[in-house]
């Protein structure tokens, strides 16, 4: 079965550049979800869209940005890089439904910033 | 604030071993709980959990989840060493995006 599609697998920056991130749900789902996850920490909410609105806002920086297009597919921008944003970035899609929203995580993307 | 807490954080048990593994969460309007495996990669889906009682199963793995005592537990019977991973709980909350609100998970160590 299809899963989630995240590009690139591994990223490395200097500070103070940008990057963009790419996530790619699972076919037919409305909504998509950034999440952070920091060395042995658990993933921390950035942002999700449903139907390309953002529906939810988490802890994500000022320097961030994230869309979601006509295709359902989303990017999230990051700008400034700081050494901080050094972490995985996990996409997950679903469903939306009233009690069948399990979202499916994608295979992350490893930021690294020098 | 709303809370996600699991317990051990972390664990160590020998193959053939049963564990039982907790959540409990305070937090409003709760749609869901969800457990998820991650190995060192993308966290994945094992199971939802939406009515109190009720137990999902899965192999050697089942949860049940107390609504009254806002809590869910995972067993793992029979551990084998691919069982080895960190287990995150994650509650759904109503009107919130769907975003998920995760516990620092729980590192499942199974020793030959």
């Amino acid at each position: 079965a299809a899963g989630v599609i995240q590009s690139p697998r591994h990223l490395i920056k200097e500070k103070r550049e940008t990057a963009t991130l790419k996530c790619y749900p699972i076919p037919r789902h409305d909504t998509v979800y950034w999440y952070q996850q920091g060395p042995g920490q658990d993933p921390q909410f950035l942002i999700s869209f449903y139907e390309k609105m953002q529906s939810d806002k988490g802890s994500i920086p000022d320097r961030f940005s994230a869309q979601q297009f006509s295709d359902y597919h989303s990017e999230l921008n990051m700008s400034s890089l700081e050494l901080g944003d050094s972490a995985l970035y996990f996409c997950a899609s679903s469903l939306k439904g009233y009690y069948t929203d399990t979202q499916y995580f994608g295979p992350g993307t490893r930021l690294t910033v020098l | 604030e709303d809370k996600v807490v699991q317990s051990p954080l972390s664990l160590v048990v020998h193959e053939g071993d049963t564990v039982t593994l907790n959540c409990s969460y305070e937090v409003t309007n709760f749609r869901s709980l969800l457990w998820y495996k991650q190995e060192k990669k993308a966290p994945t889906f094992l199971f939802m959990l939406t009515s109190s009682g009720i137990e999902k199963k899965s192999g050697r793995l089942s949860s049940i989840l107390d609504k009254k005592e806002l809590f869910s537990i995972l067993n793992i019977t029979a551990t084998q060493t691919g069982d080895s991973a960190v287990y995150l709980c994650a509650v759904d909350i109503h009107n919130q995006g769907g975003k998920l609100i995760f516990g620092q998970g729980t590192e499942l160590s199974v020793k030959p």
